[in-house]
Order: structure tokens, then sequence, then C-alpha cells
């Protein structure tokens, strides 16, 4: 089975830079997400690792570590609007995404 | 494209009935995949198809909930009797085959069983 762990709460303020955390055991990795999703609505796609490294894509940055079972969401230039749940989701050879609870990312002005 | 169609967005009914959730997928996805999300355990897999095929529904809680996908383009998911703790935002979500590919959501549907 997998494990998958993030921080509940997180709080930043604007312009800030905020790093979230990820850490898994899996059996078969075969790619790790991450998504976003404001408060009552639908968790929309933001990034995909497969290999170890960073992947950078505007004011977020994805960054993973297979050997140690470790992923992390940067997310610079902090805005009022990046407040939200980010999740992580790792994917087993053969299965559906499996989603990490989320970390509740608060930024105040 | 639409993008994930989901109905009802919101259905209140009580406890004993039947309920129906609807999924029509991005035309075009294989994936096919059904969600419930809640505050206590967060978003958790119930079932999932490919080409219309059931794949895994190790997820499904028990009897009560059962889905089908009889075309490429509408899935059903089906509790009966409904529970108090079936309470939940239930996700569809649709994908196509490709390591990269991220899941597109639909908007859910949210239940609530009194």
């Amino acid at each position: 089975g997998q494990n998958i762990d993030q921080p509940t709460e997180m709080t930043a303020t604007e312009g800030a830079i905020v790093q979230i955390n990820c850490t898994y055991q899996t059996s078969g990795f075969n790619g790790l997400f991450w998504y976003q999703q404001h408060a009552g609505e639908a968790p929309t796609f933001l990034s995909y690792n497969v290999l170890d490294g960073l992947e950078e894509k505007g004011r977020f940055s994805s960054f993973l570590s297979r050997s140690k079972g470790y992923s992390y969401l940067l997310l610079k230039e902090l805005q009022m609007k990046d407040s939200a749940s980010y999740l992580c989701a790792v994917r087993e050879v053969g299965t559906a995404l499996i989603f990490g609870k989320g970390t509740t990312l608060s930024v105040s002005s | 494209d639409a993008g994930v169609i989901q109905s009802p967005r919101h259905e209140v009914t009580e406890m004993g009935q039947e309920v129906t959730l609807r999924c029509k997928p991005i035309s075009g996805h294989d994936y096919l995949f059904w969600y419930r999300q809640t505050m206590m355990r967060g978003l958790e897999l119930l079932i999932y198809f490919n080409n219309n095929v059931p794949i895994d529904d190790s997820g499904m809680p028990e009897d009560r909930f059962s889905a089908k996908m009889p075309n490429a383009s509408f899935s059903t998911l089906k509790i009966q009797p409904s529970e108090p703790r079936d309470s939940a935002v239930y996700f569809c979500a649709s994908s196509q085959t490709g390591f990269g590919y991220g899941y597109t959501f639909g908007s859910g549907t949210r239940l609530t069983v009194v």
C-alpha cells in the first residue's frame, strides 16, 4: 500500500516563497503529481515528476527525489489567490493516483 | 471541450434512499475515476475504468456502492441504500493514456444524507 504525508497547514505572506513537502512510501513508483484545490472547487493539475530533479513552471516548481521518497512544491512571489489546498499524489505501476490529505496554504497581506 | 461534467451538483437525500451520481468524461479520454472527498479522509479512490471496463474497485466501501460505465461517454455511481456516513463530495475525473497526463476533475457532487 501507499503512505503519503504532507503538512496539514501552512501560512505565508504575499510576495514570499513557500515550500510544501511531501514524503511517500510506495512499491513500484510511477510518477508524482501536485494538484491545487480552492475551497469548494475541484482539484486542478499543477505538475508532474517522474525523474529526479526540478520541474519549473512559472511561479511554481516541483522537485522529486525517488531514492528519498520525497517531493516538494515551491511557490514563489505568493499572491492572495494562491490560498488553497495543495495535494500531493503518487501513482504506482498499474494503479490510479493516490492522494495525500493535502496542505492548506493561507496567504495573508 | 466542456471538461468533465457531473450531475447533480448538490444532492440531499434521506437515509435509505437510492442515490445516483452521473459523469460525462472528456471525449477521447480512456480512463475514468470516481473519488470521494471528506475532511477526515481526504480524497479517496473508489473505482476506476479503462476503456469502459472496471479495473480496480477495491476502494468501494461496501456492497451498497456500485458503478457502471455503459459507454465511453457516461458513467454512474449508485448508492443503495444511502447512509449519513456517505455524506461527502464525490468527484469524477478522466485521463488519457500516458505517464505525464494528469487527471481532469469534474466539479463534484456534494451529497448530504440526512
